[in-house]
C-alpha cells in the first residue's frame, strides 16, 4: 500500500514568488492534514480536510496560504506571495475517517526555502 | 492554550543503556497523548496513543506511560536503530477537531 506522498521534496524560491505543494494521501483516507515545521520550532497544525471540505483551518497563518482538496483526493497548498518566514518543512498527513486513535500517517515533507 | 514540552532536548546512550524521555503537557481536558518517532528526512511515524492517567502501552523496547501532567517514554536496552527524534503531541481542551499540538522533540542517539 502506498503511503502519503508529497511533491516537491524541496523547493527553493525567491521572496514574492509563488509555490504550490502537493499531497497525495493514502487511498481511502478521508482526513487530510497539513502541518509545518519552521526552523527551530515545533511542528504546527495548519488545516484539516474531511474529503473536500475544510474542517478546521485555524492554523493557517494568513491569507497568503491557500489549501484545496480537489474531489476529496489529493490536496495542494499554495503560498502566494512567499515570504522569508514561510521557509520550513511542510508535512501532509492522512487518516481514516472517524478514527481518532492519534494515528496519522505522515508524508516525508516538502522543504520550502524562500530566499 | 495547549502546550507540550519535552526533555531532554538531546540524549546520547550507549547500546543497552536504558533511559526515559519526558513529555510534560498543559491541556484542558486531555483527549489523547501521542508519541511519534521521526527519522532524519522523514515524516513522523506513529508509535502510541494514551488516553488516561495510569495507561501504559508497549512496543518492542519502548513503553509509554501517562500521568495527569506528563508522559514518559521508557527505552529498555536500546539499539542503534532506535536513534531518532521522539515527538510527543496532545489533543484536548477546546480543540475538538483533529489537530495535534506537538512538542519540540527529544533527539536520541544510541551508540554501538
Amino acid at each position: 500500500e502506498a503511503g502519503v506522498t508529497q511533491f516537491p521534496s524541496h523547493s527553493v524560491i525567491e521572496k514574492g514568488q509563488t509555490v504550490t505543494l502537493r499531497c497525495d494521501p493514502i487511498s481511502g483516507h478521508d482526513n487530510l492534514y497539513w502541518y509545518r515545521r519552521v526552523m527551530g520550532k515545533e511542528i504546527k497544525f495548519l488545516l484539516h480536510f474531511v474529503k473536500e471540505s475544510k474542517q478546521d483551518e485555524s492554523g493557517m497563518p494568513n491569507n497568503r496560504f491557500l489549501a484545496e482538496r480537489t474531489g476529496g483526493t489529493y490536496s495542494t497548498l499554495k503560498v502566494q506571495p512567499a515570504e522569508l518566514e514561510d521557509s520550513g518543512v511542510y508535512f501532509c498527513a492522512s487518516s481514516q475517517r472517524r478514527v481518532n486513535t492519534g494515528e496519522l500517517f505522515f508524508g516525508e515533507g516538502s522543504r520550502l526555502t524562500v530566499l | 492554550e495547549d502546550q507540550v514540552t519535552q526533555s531532554p532536548e538531546a540524549l546520547r546512550l550507549q547500546e543497552g543503556e536504558s533511559s526515559s524521555l519526558n513529555c510534560s503537557y498543559t491541556v484542558s481536558g486531555l483527549r489523547g497523548l501521542f508519541w511519534y518517532r521521526q527519522d532524519p528526512g522523514k515524516g513522523p511515524e506513529f508509535l502510541f496513543t494514551l488516553y488516561s492517567a495510569g495507561e501504559e502501552k508497549e512496543k518492542e523496547r519502548l513503553k509509554a506511560t501517562l500521568t495527569k501532567k506528563e508522559s514518559f517514554l521508557h527505552i529498555t536496552a536500546p539499539k542503534p536503530e532506535d536513534s531518532a527524534t521522539y515527538l510527543c503531541a496532545v489533543q484536548g481542551g477546546r480543540n475538538y477537531g483533529q489537530n495535534f499540538v506537538f512538542g519540540p522533540g527529544t533527539r536520541l542517539s544510541v551508540l554501538p
